[in-house]
């Protein structure tokens, strides 16, 4: 098993350009994550794909970042027109949909190596 | 909203000693916690989850929890420079999507 997947595991990108990150989840799990991590922010939650439907996009900021899972085998993240600020580490967490007490919400989440993005 | 902070932000331990790592969060609904471990150019991998207040051992991890306090921690026995990385508590939302703390940079030094 080669654990999830992200590529590239690094870009660079003009301010105002376009950037898509890939993400190849674990087979056979239905959850997949998007987080970001800086060093003054942290690890933060953006989107979240249960059987490739979007369930929660809450983190994402709203005018530049979109997410899409078109199969079962891949999610991408697309950040438009991007910024300085747009530079962190992107990394993208799968899960089996199960946990205990029958919820999604408790599984071991399984995270890539990420994506760092440095928007110049 | 849930809130999860950690302490101390570093740790500096010697080879064979005991690393205590700490955790508060501000939900009192919260059921279910996680211990990740990040080390450099990684991403985060999960250690252990606990669920029940008291403690719970894996090797030479302890975790313990506290749910009235508001509180869990890790414990790192005969700390090894391998378990040099950064540490995350981190709080399952309703959702699924996971709320983590600032982090512990561990070191540990042969």
């Amino acid at each position: 098993n080669a654990g999830v997947i992200q590529t590239p595991r690094h870009k660079v990108t003009g301010k105002g350009q376009e950037a898509t990150l890939w993400c190849e989840p674990i087979s056979g799990h239905s959850a997949v994550f998007w987080y970001r991590q800086t060093i003054v922010q942290g690890l933060e939650f953006l989107t979240y794909f249960r059987n490739q439907a979007p369930i929660d996009d809450s983190g994402m900021p709203k005018e530049r970042f979109s997410a899409q899972m078109p199969n079962q085998s891949h999610s991408t993240l697309k950040i438009q027109s991007t910024q300085p600020q747009d530079s962190a580490v992107y990394l993208c967490a799968s899960s089996l949909a199960s946990g205990t007490g029958g919820a999604y919400n408790y599984a071991e989440q399984f995270f890539g190596p990420g994506t760092r993005l440095t928007v110049l | 909203q849930q809130k999860v902070q950690q302490s101390p932000e570093s740790l500096i331990v010697p080879e064979g000693g005991m690393a205590s790592l700490n955790c508060t969060f501000s939900d009192r609904n919260s059921q279910y916690f996680w211990w990740y471990r990040q080390h450099s150019g990684e991403g985060p991998k999960a250690l252990m989850s606990i669920f029940s207040n008291g403690d719970k051992k894996e090797g030479r991890f302890t975790a313990h929890l506290n749910k009235a306090s508001l509180y869990v921690s890790l414990h790192i026995k005969d700390s090894q420079p391998s378990d040099s990385a950064l540490y995350f508590c981190a709080v399952p939302q309703v959702v699924g999507q996971l709320t983590f703390g600032s982090g512990t940079r561990l070191q540990v030094y042969a």
